[in-house]
Parts: C-alpha cells; sequence; structure tokens
C-alpha cells in the first residue's frame, strides 16, 4: 500500500542534542512538508519542498533543517538551536498541480519528540 | 494578514444530535479551503474540500460543509453524531497568491460526543 512512513514514533533525547526523523512516501508525489503540532496551536510550516535538491522555509524554520536528495525522503533534524523542541511532528505530501490538489495533503503517522 | 480561525476549541454534542464545527477565514480573495480530521496520535486524513465548483460540499463519513462568501465561512456539519466522530478536526485554507507552499491550518477543535 502506497503511504508516508515515519520514525521513530516515539523519541526521547537530552537537551542540547541533535535530532533526526526519519519520512519517506512511495506515493510518487513530488512536494514534501514538514509540520510541527502542539496542544492548541493547529499545525505549523517548518519547511517544505517541490523538487529534489530543493527545500523552502516555512513560518518556524530557525532550530531545523531538512534535506531532498531523493524524491521519497525528506528527512527533519531538531537541531539544539530550536529553544523549545518537544513536539509532535507530522510529515506530508501532495501532487503538485493547482492551488486545491496541492490542498489534499497526505500525512504519516507522526513522531512525538521529548526533550528531557 | 491571512489567516484562519476556528471557533471552540472544544466542542461537545450528545450521540444522535446535530455537529456543527465553526472555521471562518480572513481574506479578500477565495481561498481554497479543507476540513481534515485528527485520531489520537495519527496524522490528519482529508474529510472534504472546496475548489469553487459547488458552495456545499460532502465528504467522507457524512460531513458536509458549507461556503459562505459573504460571511468568509466554511463550517463543517452532520447531522447525526456517532461515538466514532469524536476527534480533532482542523480547517485549512490554501491562500490564493500566498507567499509559502502548504497549507495554513486553525488551531483545531475537539469533538466529544457524549453517549
Amino acid at each position: 500500500d502506497g503511504g508516508i512512513t515515519q520514525s521513530p514514533k516515539y523519541l526521547f533525547r537530552k537537551e542540547g542534542q541533535n535530532v533526526t526523523l526519519s519520512c519517506e512516501q512511495n506515493l510518487n508525489h513530488d512536494a514534501m512538508y514538514w509540520y510541527r503540532q502542539d496542544p492548541g496551536q493547529g499545525l505549523r510550516l517548518i519547511y517544505y519542498s517541490q523538487i529534489v535538491n530543493d527545500f523552502q522555509k516555512g513560518d518556524i524554520a530557525e532550530g531545523y533543517s531538512v534535506s531532498r536528495e531523493k524524491k521519497e525522503s525528506f528527512p527533519l533534524t531538531v537541531t539544539s538551536a530550536q529553544k523549545n523542541p518537544t513536539a509532535f511532528y507530522l510529515c506530508a505530501s501532495s501532487i503538485l498541480g493547482s492551488p486545491s490538489v496541492r490542498g489534499e495533503l497526505f500525512f504519516g503517522e507522526g513522531s512525538r519528540l521529548t526533550v528531557l | 494578514a491571512q489567516s484562519v480561525t476556528q471557533l471552540g476549541s472544544h466542542v461537545s454534542v450528545s450521540e444522535g444530535a446535530l455537529v456543527l464545527l465553526r472555521c471562518n477565514y480572513s481574506s479578500s480573495v477565495p481561498p481554497y479551503l479543507f476540513w481534515y480530521v485528527q485520531y489520537p496520535n495519527q496524522g490528519l486524513q482529508l474529510l472534504l474540500k472546496y475548489t469553487s465548483a459547488a458552495t456545499l460540499v460532502k465528504g467522507i463519513n457524512g460531513f458536509e460543509a458549507e461556503f459562505k462568501k459573504s460571511e468568509t465561512s466554511f463550517h463543517l456539519t452532520k447531522p447525526s453524531a456517532h461515538m466514532s466522530d469524536a476527534a480533532e478536526y482542523f480547517c485549512a485554507v490554501r491562500f490564493s497568491g500566498g507567499g509559502a507552499d502548504g497549507l495554513t491550518f486553525g488551531k483545531g477543535t475537539h469533538l466529544i460526543i457524549q453517549p
């Protein structure tokens, strides 16, 4: 079955350590996104990518980094510069096309990061 | 600034009662509108979307939403609530000519179903 796989589902790290969250999709989608979810805050866009080897900052990119070396993969690194990294992270993908089509995001199951 | 507002962080209804979740957006140009549902510790799933073809949009699980340009609203409704509808619901908007790609999400409404 096609879909988006995020790993790990739960992750605990000590303060000051970098952490990389994995996101793989087999939907053959061009666009991929990372969102951060905090209770009562909705989803906020961290980074997005529309093509291999290219990505753009979203609304809250500070303290995060990404890469897009393959179409299927879009890993997110939460660096030690991120002041408050404890959150639920969601990866999504979509096909490129009209704005309405781009809005049809397919989400992974999420990764919950807790910094101790 | 363009924004999405969901009225009520929590909505509680009895099983069998009408469900109404409110969403308003701020934009002078009608955007593309979406409703997503999220079950605990899972990703989001698309419920329905408005693309200007029809103002009343039907989605999955018996949900529907009506786009009202004059009220800049896109409220989500379901005639009869089921226990399985308990989840978090997000209104999302793709603004025309927006800067960054992706959607702008509301803060979500937690739907509670009372037996």
